[in-house]
């Protein structure tokens, strides 16, 4: 089955305590990205990444870290969370090249930072 | 800046409804829109990709346009059905130079009463 997973689903954590969320597609996708959700300002996206070692930042990077080291896993890394970062993240993948494509959804991760 | 706005923020109507939810963005520049369907606690659903040069796009009870040139896209949802109601959302894609990113309005939460 094509999908996109996230691990964790959910999360607390403590301030300052560093963590990962993984994520991968199994579609062989090249654009993947990460996304926050958060309640009265829709999705915001936090990094993208174009291909394999080609990330850049989206329109809210404060905080975050990414890495595509393989096409199947774009994993978020927050080095030292904080309050402000507690959020539903998505993580989504579409296929590449020029032509807009249909991008897929993980189902989220509920993180909460105290 | 692209801004995408859905209007209403919440419907509420009863069983067998056709009813229009509706999307506006500022920028014309788009490569795609793309309606999702999110139910609580849960991932996004693709509902229906439209590309910039197509005028709409159906899949079963569902029917969206896209006026690229008012900066307006439709959702039509022929017969309602309790089972419809979730958020909808809609994003745009828009591109700058290689990135590509997704912009998504805050949504339309949809009631529909048996």
């Amino acid at each position: 089955e094509a999908q996109v997973t996230q691990n964790p689903r959910y999360l607390i954590t403590v301030t300052g305590k560093k963590l990962t969320v993984t994520c991968s597609q199994n579609m062989n996708h090249e654009y993947m990205s990460w996304y926050r959700q958060d309640p009265g300002l829709g999705l915001r996206q936090i990094y993208y990444s174009m291909n394999v070692e080609v990330t850049d930042k989206g329109d809210v990077p404060e905080g975050y870290k990414v890495s595509r080291k393989e096409k199947r896993n774009f994993p978020l890394i927050l080095e030292s969370p904080s309050p402000n970062q507690t959020s539903l993240y998505f993580c989504a993948s579409s296929q590449g090249g020029a032509r807009g494509h249909e991008q897929y959804f993980g189902p989220g991760t509920r993180l909460t930072v105290t | 800046k692209q801004e995408v706005t859905q209007i209403p923020a919440a419907l509420s109507v009863p069983e067998g409804e056709n009813l229009v939810l509706n999307c506006s963005f500022t920028d014309s520049a788009i490569y795609n829109l793309q309606w999702f369907r999110q139910d609580p606690g849960k991932g996004l659903t693709s509902l229906l990709l439209i590309q910039s040069s197509q005028r709409e796009q159906t899949s079963g009870r569902l029917n969206a346009s896209l006026d690229k040139s008012s900066g307006r896209s439709t959702l039509y949802i022929a017969a309602s059905q309790p089972g419809d109601s979730a958020t909808y959302l809609c994003a745009v894609g828009i591109s700058s130079g290689s990135a590509r990113q997704l912009t998504f309005g805050s949504g339309t939460q949809l009631t529909v009463l048996p």
